[in-house]
């Protein structure tokens, strides 16, 4: 099974500043097909998730741009521009690889 | 407007069965494969079962494996999630999630106790 590492775990920023999330995986993401399945979710308080990106850097539809997604292979970073409260949560990586779905252990990121 | 809405959870002795399911409207259910995800409380998302648009393909995380079986009913649009000899560490709140991963339901709890 594919493995998915996030870091950190938690994070503490102050409204305004960046924000910046890693996930790293056991192997290569590369689809026979030449697509990268790896996605980030956001889980506010008390809510379902939400996906914010997929396939690495594509935004979802109504996700505000100052979330992005990057990487390639087995490293991938999640980077919000500028935290905004609206932000407190939990965000999720996950390997969307067909037949193989695995989530990352979760980042909680709070306001400082 | 796409909606999942689950439902089925329930208080379960350990040993226990349940049945959950999952509601879909709004999209053509038949073209979907389709995904079962829980939460266990104050615990990340774990993947549990997944089921081609036909049912024809199924897939379990390793902890189910014998125990969960998941369907769908594509005249009724509607996923199913099995569970049965239910352990405490079954306990959480599961949702369905559209392929794609691009709706979710609201989730439903379960939760495993004598």
């Amino acid at each position: 099974d594919v493995v998915m590492t996030q870091s950190p775990l938690s994070l503490a920023v102050t409204l305004g500043q960046p924000a910046s999330i890693s996930c790293k995986s056991s192997q290569s993401l590369v689809h026979s097909d030449g697509n990268t399945y790896l996605s980030w979710f956001q889980q506010r308080p008390g809510q379902s998730p939400r996906r914010l990106i997929y396939r690495a850097s594509n935004r979802d539809s109504g996700v505000p741009d100052r979330f992005s997604g990057s990487g390639s292979g087995t490293d991938f970073t999640l980077k919000i521009s500028r935290v905004e409260a609206e932000d407190v949560g939990v965000y999720y990586c996950m390997q969307a690889t067909p037949w193989a779905w695995t989530f990352g252990q979760g980042t909680k990121v709070e306001i400082k | 407007e796409v909606q999942l809405v689950e439902s089925g959870g329930d208080l379960v002795q350990p040993g226990g069965s349940l049945r959950l399911s999952c509601a879909a409207s709004g999209f053509t259910f038949s073209t979907y494969a389709m995904h079962w995800v829980r939460q266990a409380p104050g615990k990340g998302l774990e993947y549990v079962s997944g089921i081609s648009n036909t049912g024809s393909r199924t897939y379990y995380v390793d902890s189910v494996m014998g125990r969960f079986t998941i369907s769908r009913d594509n005249s009724k649009n509607t996923l199913y999630l099995q569970m049965g000899s239910l352990r405490a560490e079954d306990m959480a709140v599961y949702y369905c999630a559209r392929d794609y991963w691009d709706y979710w339901g609201q989730g439903t709890l379960v939760t495993v106790s004598s």
